[in-house]
């Protein structure tokens, strides 16, 4: 059965740093591109990043390029999120996904999808 | 930046059809996606490369592509189906993932 478990959500002053970590189980984590999607209170869907099954390629929003960071250790089955110069805008439900049907770079299927994690980016 | 729209809202009465649309302009070159979202919960994929149904995903849920334009039909719907429902595609270079804003189906 596959898992995803995001973790390191919490409460972060404006201009701080927040790591989040999800655990993969359940499926041969090396073989696929992950992603991170975000939700802000009461709002939509927002994809954020995606990192390719070798961690080779990575992708961002134009929202988060240049202040997030999207990283993987397929020893530890983990996808991890940097999460730097924080705004009150980043506040949101932070869900890691695996990307099941690939199509080309980012594009694909969310097949399967964490519980989230919350972060609050306020003062 | 490439976005994808959708009707904020659709009521339809048990039993009936829904249909929700998703346009786009990269969506001719793009597979869109389909999920389902409850309150409280993460979103469950419920129809794939446009059309495709995943397993466990009941016969009520289907897909279509029509150029821009992509659309979630749900046939009898039931009182369960109430939920947000959101379209996933790309860009035509495939490195920018995006959501429509998502629609509120309501069953009266």
């Amino acid at each position: 059965e596959v898992q995803l478990v995001e973790s390191g959500g919490g409460l972060v002053q404006p201009g701080g740093s927040l790591r989040l970590s999800c655990a993969a189980s359940g499926f041969t984590f090396s073989t696929y591109t992950m992603s991170w999607v975000r939700q802000a209170p009461g709002k939509g869907l927002e994809w954020v990043s995606a990192i390719s099954g070798s961690g080779g390629s990575t992708y961002y929003a134009d929202s988060v390029k240049g202040r997030f960071t999207i990283s993987r250790d397929s020893s530890k089955n983990k996808l991890y999120l940097q999460m730097n110069s924080l705004r009150a805008e980043d506040t949101a439900v932070y869900y890691c996904a695996k990307v099941g049907l690939l199509v080309i770079a980012a594009a694909g299927s969310l097949d399967y999808w964490g519980q989230g994690t919350l972060v609050t980016v306020s003062s | 930046s490439y976005e994808l729209t959708q009707p904020p809202s659709v009521s339809v009465s048990p039993g009936q059809t829904a249909r929700i649309t998703c346009s786009g302009d990269a969506l001719p070159k793009q597979y869109a996606y389909w999920y389902q979202q409850k309150p409280g919960q993460a979103p469950v994929l419920v129809i794939y490369k446009d059309s495709e149904r995943p397993s466990g995903i009941p016969e009520r849920f289907s897909g279509s592509s029509s150029g821009t334009t992509v659309t979630l039909t749900i046939s009898g719907v039931q009182a369960e189906d109430e939920a947000d429902y959101y379209c996933q595609s790309a860009d035509s270079s495939g490195t920018h993932v995006v959501f429509g804003g998502g629609t509120k189906l309501t069953v009266l």
